[in-house]
């Protein structure tokens, strides 16, 4: 348990609506990332974070923005949401470490649902 | 680029039954492996992990061993259990980086009493 939690852990939206979900993590760690789960796609990378302010897009970034304002706190953003967005998200860290040390742990995920 | 691909499922075995999930891998470099499990509803949970050519990673009863030459990292257990049943993710790390990892798209398992 790297203690992330996430927030809310379910959601109902209408399309065209501004969504924003939480990612918590207690442990202090420098990178966080948000994925999507899709059926026969996996996991895939929206945006993660490697410090205060400072983020990158993954593969699947058009209509997801994140802040990250604080260490603890990675906030995802759909800022008007489509039904092609209905996913369960999840958050994770990566541990620091030596180059091929590192690891990801995730958090308990989001299920979003938008009609 | 870095891509991980893992044999399609689902997968359905009895109790007791040998278990293998294929796992390959392309990677610009050598990047460490990891096997997760997911339980339905929660998030994935490193299962195991191996850093290097040859290394074996092991964790209740799993084991994957880091193959160079094949570009492999198959998930063997010998007697599986109702309480594996669960999804299983190959995935690798950047080994240029190890800021950014690649997941194949899951394995569903289903162990039958």
């Amino acid at each position: 348990d790297a203690g992330i939690t996430q927030s809310p852990r379910h959601k109902v939206t209408e399309t065209g609506t501004p969504v924003t979900l939480r990612c918590h993590q207690t442990e202090n760690h420098r990178y966080m990332y948000w994925y999507r789960q899709d059926p026969g796609h996996g996991l895939r990378l929206i945006h993660y974070s490697y410090g205060v302010k400072d983020t990158d897009k993954g593969e699947v970034s058009d209509g997801y923005s994140v802040s990250r304002s604080k260490t603890e706190d990675f906030l995802l953003t759909l800022e008007s949401a489509t039904s092609s967005q209905t996913s369960v998200y999840f958050c994770a860290i990566k541990t620091s470490g030596a180059l091929g040390f590192h690891e990801q742990y995730f958090g308990p995920g989001t299920r979003l649902t938008v009609t | 680029g870095n891509s991980v691909t893992q044999m399609e499922g689902p997968v359905t075995l009895s109790e007791e039954a040998f278990l293998t999930i294929n796992c390959t891998y392309t990677a610009t470099g050598y990047p460490s492996l990891f096997w997760y499990v997911q339980y339905p509803g929660e998030g994935l949970q490193l299962l195991l992990k191996a850093t290097k050519a040859d290394d074996k990673g092991s964790n209740k009863g799993f084991e994957a061993t880091y193959r160079k030459e094949t570009t492999s990292f198959h998930l063997e257990k010998g007697s599986v259990q109702v309480s594996d049943s669960a999804v299983y993710f190959c995935a690798l790390s950047d080994p240029k980086t190890g800021n950014q990892f690649y997941f194949g798209t899951g394995t569903s398992l289903t162990v039958i009493p």
